[in-house]
């Protein structure tokens, strides 16, 4: 199956200094990426969609300039939270499509394990 | 902003017995899919079901999917220990997947 990996697992930084948080598709081409975040005890939100070689289209609420992602090629997706605070501590999560997903197969994205982010 | 809600937050059973989870959602969706989560790791894929389905088995999975209530419903049978996870609902519209609460499983050996 498609594997997602994300990298580090886990960070503890402290408050405003940045952080980068790697997504990798492993053994497909990813044309979309997505970014989650999720609070303990609660659903995933989804943060931004991204596009291999063009900007990421944010959701509403979710900084651009705070959250830079950047997805430079179709096996690579970074998010960067710029001046971490300890309310941005959280779970974030990725995950990446095949190319078949554009032609209606939702089903074909696949999370990575997530990056727990700890900011004292 | 979340579009499901799940029903209920948090079911304990014994083992072998049955767990349903329901879930409820607002706008239209092409989909829902079911995902798992053990607790502080990425999510797991379990099952879709499309608009035009009513009913999907998948080993010891059943969803059920009923668009004229905007609700969908996952059974798990005999449960196992190992089944003890968070599990949401994921509505897909057009590329977009939008998560439910989610249900917090605990099956107790």
């Amino acid at each position: 199956g498609a594997v997602v990996s994300q990298h580090p697992s886990r960070v503890i930084c402290k408050s405003g200094t940045s952080v980068k948080i790697e997504c990798r598709s492993l053994d497909f081409q990813a044309t979309t990426m997505f970014w989650y975040r999720q609070f303990p005890k609660q659903s995933l939100m989804l943060m931004a969609t991204s596009n291999e070689g063009s900007k990421a289209t944010y959701e509403q609420g979710v900084e651009k300039d705070k959250f830079l992602i950047n997805h430079a090629s179709l096996t690579l997706s970074t998010l960067t939270v710029t001046s971490a605070h300890p309310e941005d501590s959280s779970f974030y999560i990725c995950s990446a499509s095949l190319p078949g997903f554009q032609r209606g197969t939702p089903y074909e994205q696949f999370f990575g394990p997530g990056t727990r982010l700890t900011v004292l | 902003s979340q579009q499901g809600e799940e029903d209920p937050q948090a079911l304990s059973i014994q083992e072998g017995e049955n767990a349903t989870m329901n879930c409820s959602y607002k706008t239209s969706i092409n989909n829902l899919q079911w995902y798992r989560q053990n607790s502080g790791r990425g999510l797991v894929h379990l099952i879709l079901i499309r608009s035009n389905e009513r009913e999907k088995h998948s080993g010891r999975l059943r969803v059920t999917l009923d668009t004229s209530k905007k609700s969908s419903s996952l059974l798990i049978t005999a449960s196992r220990a190992a089944d003890t996870a968070s599990y949401f609902c994921a509505g897909t519209s057009g590329s977009r997947l939008t998560f439910g609460e989610g249900t917090q499983l605990t099956v107790n050996p």
